[in-house]
């Protein structure tokens, strides 16, 4: 497509549900990142894919959080049992390549708004 | 990790004027810095970047700074518009041990200018 898209564009949940997140990035873009924004803050990494392996996954803040892109395109994130904390706008972007020596220009999604009453 | 702190968290400015806004890093093997701009509800968008072979860019009215040896870099607006207003990320981003480059942001600056 044109841009990143992520759906929905807005959630709200209830304590201890369980949601999806969908990110549909650029296509032909290999890698693909997920970053989590709270009110007033800069954006923070969460999982970064390559292709279709999750190559680092160092900022997922524990294991309620999973994220997926079986096919190497669309990637969906996955959080259980959600808690007030999670609430924030979940941004995804993509960028042509990653790693391999070429710093990544990302191009980011509109946002999904996760809010947990 | 890396730690980017960013100045001043918000910025008020007369149309016309020039806006300054500073970011410093910590880790020295950074060497990809993006300046993105957020309007409110929407998403960042690049507006530029410079690496660490680099010391200074400029796109019109948009130009950024590095200073290597001091791990700190500027992003310098020129004749503000009322449309710069937003909110402005710098970020350092360092290749990690899996591979990823991942941008550490700055926690924002807030700027505001004033017809």
């Amino acid at each position: 497509g044109a841009g990143v898209s992520q759906t929905p564009s807005n959630k709200v949940t209830e304590k201890g549900k369980y949601v999806e997140l969908r990110c549909d990035p650029i296509s032909g873009h290999t890698a693909l990142y997920w970053y989590r924004q709270s009110l007033g803050q800069g954006p923070e990494f969460l999982i970064y894919f390559q292709g279709t392996g999750a190559a680092d996954d160092s900022g997922l803040p524990n294991d309620r959080f999973f994220a997926v892109r079986p096919e190497g395109s669309v990637s969906t994130l996955k959080i259980q049992r959600t808690e007030r904390g999670d609430s924030a706008v979940y941004l995804c972007a993509s960028s042509p390549k990653g790693g391999q020596g070429q710093a990544n220009v990302l191009t980011f999604g509109a946002g999904s708004r996760l809010t947990v009453l | 990790g890396e730690n980017v702190e960013q100045h001043p968290s918000t910025l008020s400015v007369q149309e016309g004027d020039s806006a300054v806004i500073k970011c410093t890093y910590s880790d020295s093997a950074s060497n990809y810095f993006p300046w993105y701009k957020q309007e409110l509800g929407k998403r960042p968008q690049l507006i530029i970047d410079i690496r660490s072979n680099v010391g200074e860019k400029k796109d019109q009215r948009i130009a950024v700074t590095l200073n290597k040896t001091a791990k700190h870099f500027s992003l310098h607006i020129t004749e503000t518009q009322p449309e710069d207003s937003a909110v402005y990320f710098c970020a350092a981003s360092l290749l990690s041990g899996a591979g990823s480059y991942q941008l550490t942001f700055g926690k924002g600056t807030k700027l505001s200018v004033i017809p």
